[in-house]
């Protein structure tokens, strides 16, 4: 029953530190996303994968990089971590056919300081 | 590019009355999803729908695909339905665009 599991739930970077946020699911699905939820505005698209082997960028991908380790796993990397991404980021899950939504993790607040 | 906005942004009312809230999308969709985050800010689907009109208990959703605007109503709203109401379009690509959430707070 477990679904999008995201870890951690809660993170605290300084400025300028790395850090890989990991998202696994175990519905088998074939596409899975990373998004980002700011204050005021819509959940926007920073990477997704349609298929195991395959990665695009969204709308907001700067500082940010993917890996779809397989099937089940998608992970968010940040490099050098900006005050700028402090957010919370949603990882999701879906089946590429019939399309009929996300499967959402519980999220992982960041704060980068 | 594609644009959904919602309406209200924020709305407070008292246990019992019946909410409406808006969402208006840009181009053409496969489908209209309505979601729910609850306050401890975990995301869960609603209702995905293409036209028409679906009910999942209190909770109803329509569509007019010629005017490009989705409606999602409450009926004898409960404290327990306060949480934000996101709406998103599917274009066609596997991918949702989400509208900014509406903030529903019902009152005992």
């Amino acid at each position: 029953n477990a679904g999008v599991t995201q870890t951690p739930k809660f993170q605290v970077l300084k400025t300028g530190q790395s850090m890989t946020l990991q998202c696994a699911q175990d519905m088998n699905h074939n596409s899975m996303y990373w998004y980002r939820q700011d204050p005021g505005m819509g959940l926007r698209l920073i990477y997704y994968s349609a298929s195991e082997g395959t990665t695009d960028k969204g709308e907001v991908p700067n500082g940010y990089n993917v890996s779809r380790l397989n099937k089940r796993e998608f992970s968010l990397r940040l490099e050098s971590a900006a005050p700028s991404q402090t957010s919370v980021y949603f990882c999701a899950s879906s089946e590429a056919q019939p399309f009929r939504g996300y499967t959402f993790g519980s999220g992982t607040r960041l704060t980068v300081v | 590019k594609n644009e959904v906005e919602q309406s209200p942004q924020n709305l407070t009312a008292q246990e019992g009355e019946f909410i409406t809230i808006n969402c208006s999308y840009s181009v053409g969709i496969s489908a209209l999803h309505w979601l729910q985050q609850h306050p401890g800010g975990g995301i869960v689907s609603l209702f995905m729908l293409s036209s028409g009109k679906k009910k999942h208990g209190r909770l109803i959703a329509t569509i007019n695909i010629q005017e490009k605007h989705s409606s999602l109503h409450i009926t004898a709203s409960h404290p327990r339905d306060s949480a934000v109401y996101i709406c998103a379009e599917a274009p066609g690509a596997q991918k949702l665009v989400f509208g900014q959430g509406t903030r529903l707070t019902i009152n005992p």
